[in-house]
């Protein structure tokens, strides 16, 4: 099983900031195969980020995914108010799925 | 547009089992694979396994296998999840996702559309 570690848990930053949170693998995953969802207290996750760089439909340009091998990131920037919620990596690279633990982006 | 509508919330004692459905419209309920994810309360989210509505071909996590049942019902596009020989730590929100490519592209996917997920509680 592919275990995904995410960092910081927690990450507190103010409106306007750029926030980047990381995800990385405990062995290389390709890239293709490495998504990002949002989530908000009482709601279901929604896909942000696949393929490790691609929006999904509809999502802002301000949301940006990166990365390859075992480290990816996935960049937010000028922060605002409805984007503080708990961000979660995913790999779809194997036939067990796994999403990483979660980093919950906080308003300082 | 593309909507998942699953049943309502449930209170199970150990040891029994619980089922939960997952109803889709808006897209070919045969041409993506309904994934199955679960929640406990304050904690992160936990991949159960998908079933292909075409086939009723199944991939289960691991970790439940032997415990876990997913099928379906193409007559009325609705997919299941059963869960048996319940435990307290199963206590969680049940959640369906679809696939966001049709398996003849990539059986490989990540999840475009959810269910607003189903609570189930286990507790004597």
């Amino acid at each position: 099983e592919i275990v995904l570690t995410q960092s910081p848990g927690t990450l507190s930053l103010s409106p306007g900031e750029r926030a980047t949170l990381s995800c990385r693998a405990s062995q290389s995953v390709s890239s293709r195969y490495l998504a990002w969802y949002q989530q908000k207290p009482g709601q279901a996750p929604r896909l942000l980020i696949y393929g490790a760089s691609s929006r999904a439909n509809g999502i802002p340009d301000k949301f940006s995914g990166s990365g390859s091998g075992t480290d990816f990131t996935l960049t937010i920037s000028r922060l605002e108010p409805e984007d503080f919620a708990v961000y979660y990596c995913q790999q779809y690279a194997s036939s067990q799925y796994t999403f990483g633990q979660g980093t919950k982006l906080e308003i300082k | 547009q593309v909507q998942l509508v699953q049943s309502g919330a449930e209170v199970e004692k150990p040891g029994a089992s619980v089922k939960v459905s997952c109803k889709a419209s808006g897209y070919t309920f045969t041409g993506y694979f309904l994934h199955w994810v679960r929640q406990a309360p304050g904690q992160g989210l936990e991949w159960m396994g998908w079933i292909n509505p075409n086939s009723g071909d199944t991939n289960y996590a691991q970790k439940f296998e032997g415990r876990v049942t997913m099928t379906r019902d193409t007559s009325i596009s609705t997919a299941y999840m059963e869960l048996s020989s319940l435990r307290s730590d199963d206590t969680a929100v049940y959640y369906c996702a679809k696939g966001a490519v049709p398996p003849g592209i990539s059986v490989l996917t990540a999840f475009d559309y959810w269910g607003q997920g189903a609570l189930v509680t286990v507790s004597s």
